[in-house]
């Protein structure tokens, strides 16, 4: 099992422009989450999705849309990157109350 | 809603020395109560979690976490560091599950221990 994995690891942007964060899990788990990390603040939740086709917003979800339409995938999506989404993005899956975290992707916006 | 607090943002501490890494949540309802571990440049792995029964819960790697309801902090505790538990722990709170809660985790701030030899 590859656990959970995000493309890309990492990426610069210039202010404007968008792109799409993709994470996958083979562990067949309902539950995915996105995260961003940013020094002194821990990790704030943007959205997570409880199936298949659902979405919901979490604690900082202004500027970011996501997509499930496959359950092994969650994609995170900027449609006009600004320097506040300067960050570190995480993805996790969940099973039995224990969350799996990505390895991360680092972004850029300048 | 929860919140975690992490009472300090860095611990230095010595190789084979005790540590105490603090963690107090405020919560409405009953939560459950995990400790990650991450690693530089790494993601986020799960040291020990607090569900329910005993309130002392162990982990990997030699940690431990003792919760206290009374008090609302469940503070992470180690008897002897070594080097390479170097790295920021993380705190976090969960709503039961069962409710509306999905499983969404509030972490704490973070605390960077580093261990000197």
């Amino acid at each position: 099992n590859a656990g959970v994995t995000q493309t890309p690891k990492f990426r610069v942007l210039k202010t404007g422009q968008s792109m799409t964060l993709l994470c996958a899990q083979d562990m067949n788990h309902e539950y995915m989450y996105w995260y961003r990390q940013d020094p002194g603040m821990g990790l704030r939740l943007i959205h997570y999705s409880v199936g298949e086709g659902t979405t919901a917003k979490g604690e900082v979800p202004d500027g970011y849309n996501v997509s499930r339409l496959k359950k092994q995938n969650f994609l995170l999506g900027l449609e006009s990157a600004a320097p506040s989404q300067t960050s570190v993005y995480f993805c996790a899956s969940r099973e039995h109350n224990e969350q799996f975290f990505g390895p991360g992707t680092r972004l850029t916006v300048l | 809603a929860q919140s975690v607090t992490q009472l300090d943002s860095q611990v230095p501490v010595f190789e084979e020395a005790p540590v105490e890494l603090r963690c107090n949540y405020s919560s409405s309802v009953s939560v459950y109560l995990f400790w990650y571990v991450q690693y530089p440049n790494q993601g986020l792995q799960l040291l020990l979690k607090y569900l329910s029964g005993s309130t002392l819960v162990k982990g990997i790697n030699g940690f431990e976490a003792e919760f206290n309801k009374s008090q609302t902090s469940f503070h992470l505790r180690k008897p002897s560091v070594h080097i390479s538990d170097t790295a920021e722990y993380f705190c976090a709170v969960s709503r039961d599950v069962g409710g509306t809660s999905y499983g969404k985790l509030t972490f704490g701030q973070g605390t960077i221990l580093t261990v000197h030899p």
